[in-house]
C-alpha cells in the first residue's frame, strides 16, 4: 500500500543532542515537504523539496536542515536540540499540487 | 500570495446536530481548495478538495463544501455529527496556475461534538 512513513512517533532528547527525523514515501512523488506544528494547531512550513537535489527553506525559520539524495526519503535534522524545537513535526509528499498532500503521521519531539 | 481565514478556533456542537466550518481566503489569482482533519496524534488526512467545476463537492464521512467565488468562502458542512468527527480542521489554498506553490493553511478549527 503506498503511504508515507515518519520515524519515530515520539522522541524525548536532552539539550545540545543531533537528531534527525525521518520521513520516506511509496508513492514516488517529487514534492515533499516538512510542517512544525505547534500546541495552537497551526501548521508552519519550514521546509520543502520538488525532486532530488532540491531543497527549499520555508515561511517559518528554522535551525534544521534537510536534504534529497533519495525520491522517496526526505529527513530532517537538527544539529543541536533546544527546549524551543519541542514540538509536533508533520512530512507530507505530494504529485501536483491539484491533488492535495499525502501526510504522515507525525513525530512530536520533545527536548528536555 | 495566497491566505486562508479559518473563522472559528474552536466549535462546540451536539450529536446528530448540524454545523459549519467557516474558510474565507484571499488571492489573486484561481485556486484550488481543500479541507483537512486531524485526530488525536496523527497526521493530516484529505477530507474533499475543490478544483474546478460544480461548487459543491462531496467528500469523504459525510462532508460537504462550496465554493463561493464571489465571496471567496469555502465553508464545509455536515448534517448530522457524531462524537467520532471530534478533531481538528484546516482548510486550505494553493494557486492552480502553479504546481510549485505549497499549500497555505489555515489557522485550524477545533470541533468537539458533545453527547
Amino acid at each position: 500500500e503506498a503511504d508515507i512513513y515518519q520515524t519515530p512517533r515520539y522522541l524525548v532528547i536532552g539539550t545540545g543532542k543531533k537528531i534527525t527525523l525521518e520521513c520516506s514515501q511509496t508513492m514516488g512523488h517529487d514534492k515533499m515537504y516538512w510542517y512544525q506544528q505547534d500546541p495552537g494547531m497551526e501548521l508552519h512550513l519550514i521546509h520543502y523539496s520538488y525532486g532530488v537535489n532540491s531543497t527549499e527553506k520555508g515561511d517559518l525559520s528554522s535551525e534544521s536542515t534537510v536534504s534529497r539524495i533519495r525520491t522517496e526519503h526526505f529527513p530532517l535534522t537538527l544539529e543541536s536540540a533546544r527546549p524551543s524545537h519541542t514540538s509536533q513535526y508533520l512530512c507530507a509528499s505530494s504529485e501536483f499540487s491539484g491533488v492535495g498532500y499525502t501526510f504522515g503521521s507525525g513525530t512530536r519531539l520533545t527536548v528536555v | 500570495a495566497q491566505s486562508v481565514t479559518q473563522l472559528d478556533s474552536q466549535v462546540p456542537v451536539f450529536e446528530e446536530a448540524p454545523v459549519e466550518l467557516r474558510c474565507n481566503y484571499s488571492s489573486s489569482v484561481s485556486v484550488y481548495l481543500f479541507w483537512y482533519v486531524q485526530y488525536p496524534n496523527q497526521g493530516l488526512q484529505l477530507l474533499l478538495k475543490y478544483l474546478s467545476g460544480s461548487t459543491l463537492v462531496k467528500g469523504i464521512n459525510g462532508f460537504e463544501a462550496e465554493f463561493n467565488k464571489s465571496q471567496t468562502s469555502f465553508h464545509l458542512r455536515k448534517p448530522s455529527v457524531h462524537i467520532s468527527d471530534t478533531a481538528e480542521y484546516f482548510c486550505a489554498v494553493s494557486p492552480s496556475n502553479s504546481g510549485n506553490t505549497p499549500l497555505v493553511f489555515g489557522k485550524g478549527t477545533r470541533l468537539s461534538v458533545i453527547a
